[in-house]
């Protein structure tokens, strides 16, 4: 089945340790993109990756990284999460991010992370 | 950058009315308009797109139309359905700041649909 996949679903963290979720998709896109969703302000983009070893900063990256090492996996790290880090994630990917070329994103099921 | 606006926030409509939302994007380059549909507790998926070749597409009861010159586009749905309620969001691209090929997608706020019985 064709899908993305997140890891974990549910977050609950302290302030400054280091955490990873990933995100995987078997769709073989080449593009990969982190959001976050916050009530009252929609889906604002962190970064996205057009293939892999190449990505870009977003609207909101501060506090973010992420790496492209293989196409079908896009880890997004914090290094040291903050209480305003507190959000719900998706990770997406389409086909490509070619502006000759829109494609549906595919949506993760999203990852609700907590920081106290 | 491209700065999408979306109204309104939150629409309440009874089942079997229409139901209108509406984005404005500023980016005049800007040419795919997707929307995304939202249900409680879900993923966004898409549910209908339109490219700036054309002024409106149809599927079934959910209708795009695009205005390129007041820069603007909109969600219709007809004959709406208690399972319509979910949060709508509309999208546009804007090139990618670097000046590559490539391209951000920036979303408006979403809209909160409910169809009441």
């Amino acid at each position: 089945e064709a899908q993305v996949t997140q890891n974990p679903r549910y977050l609950i963290t302290v302030t400054g340790k280091k955490l990873t979720v990933t995100c995987s998709q078997n769709m073989n896109h080449e593009y990969m993109s982190w959001y976050r969703q916050d009530p009252g302000l929609g889906l604002r983009q962190i970064y996205y990756s057009m293939n892999v070893e190449v990505t870009d900063k977003g609207d909101v990256p501060e506090g973010y990284k992420v790496s492209r090492k293989e196409k079908r996996n896009f880890p997004l790290i914090l290094e040291s999460p903050s209480p305003n880090q507190t959000s719900l994630y998706f990770c997406a990917s389409s086909l490509n991010g070619l502006a000759s070329s829109y494609n549906e994103q595919f949506f993760g099921p999203g990852t609700r992370l907590t920081v106290l | 950058g491209e700065n999408v606006e979306q109204h309104p926030s939150t629409l309440s409509v009874q089942e079997g009315d229409s139901a209108v939302i509406k984005c404005t994007y500023s980016d005049s380059a800007s040419n795919y308009f997707p929307w995304y549909k939202q249900e409680l507790g879900k993923r966004p998926q898409l549910i209908i797109d339109i490219r700036s070749n054309v002024g409106e597409k149809k599927d079934q009861r959910i209708a795009v139309t695009l205005n390129k010159t007041a820069k603007h586009f909109s969600l219709h749905i007809t004959e709406t359905q208690p399972e319509d309620s979910a949060v709508y969001f509309c999208a546009a691209p804007s090139p990618n700041e670097s000046g590559g090929s490539n391209y951000k997608l920036t979303f408006g706020k979403g809209t909160l649909l409910t169809v009441n019985p």
